[in-house]
């Protein structure tokens, strides 16, 4: 079965600069991958997602992916952060013979201003 | 507007009590699932259906059921309510055959006495 490693818990960031959340994924096929963020209390939002196709993704809220096959890889990056990403992000992975996924265990990511 | 919602947000039931979640969608998709949250596992899955009167077990299923007896709910059922189902749960739908955007409800945080 597919999994997902998220290797950072808690990062902080001060605003305006870059940021860079890092996704592992397990899976021996072409993935199916996704970033959601989740605000305090709420549910979770898709970000952006991976099929096919070009490798760098870009998502909603000026966030964009990368997709690395040899490095099992799929890292969020945002050029400059504002004070509202301050949040809990996920990784998830997909197969591509079912609808299901996995989740990561979440990078709670601190703004400083 | 179509939406995914969960009901009660909040529930306080003691050990060895039968508790239902309700999940209710009308994005009309035919993929519905319950994961639960916990700090450091990020979000686990315990059931899924791929559709009316179809339903499979997750990662964490022991202790949980569902059934899928029209599109639009998924009813979670903790038989016998145990201390560690203490959780918040979300349920998500999606649609299509392949890993597709799960559409997240707001979450029921569950405390088990």
């Amino acid at each position: 079965a597919q999994s997902v490693t998220q290797p950072d818990i808690h990062i902080t960031v001060s605003e305006g600069a870059s940021l860079e959340l890092r996704c592992n994924y397990s899976y021996g096929a072409t993935p199916y991958l996704f970033w959601y963020v989740q605000s305090p209390g709420q549910g979770l939002q898709l970000l952006l997602k991976y099929f096919s196709g070009d490798t760098l993704v870009q998502g909603i809220k000026g966030f964009e992916a990368e997709f690395k096959r040899s490095q099992s890889s799929f890292n969020l990056r945002k050029p400059s952060v504002h004070w509202s990403d301050a949040a809990e992000y996920f990784c998830a992975v997909g197969a591509y013979e079912s609808s299901d996924m996995r989740f990561g265990a979440g990078t709670r990511l601190t703004v400083k201003p | 507007d179509a939406e995914i919602t969960q009901s009660p947000r909040h529930k306080i039931t003691e050990t060895g009590r039968q508790v239902t979640l309700a999940c209710h969608q009308t994005w009309n998709h035919n993929n519905m699932f319950w994961y639960r949250q916990d700090l450091g596992h990020g979000l686990r899955l315990i059931h899924y259906s791929y559709g009316v009167q179809d339903t499979n077990k997750g990662e964490v299923s022991d202790g949980y059921s569902v059934s899928r007896s029209n599109t639009e709910d998924l009813p979670l059922t903790l038989e016998s309510a145990a201390s560690s189902q203490t959780s918040v749960y979300f349920c998500a739908s999606s649609s299509g055959t392949q890993p597709n955007e799960q559409f997240f409800g707001p979450g029921t945080r569950l405390t088990v006495l």
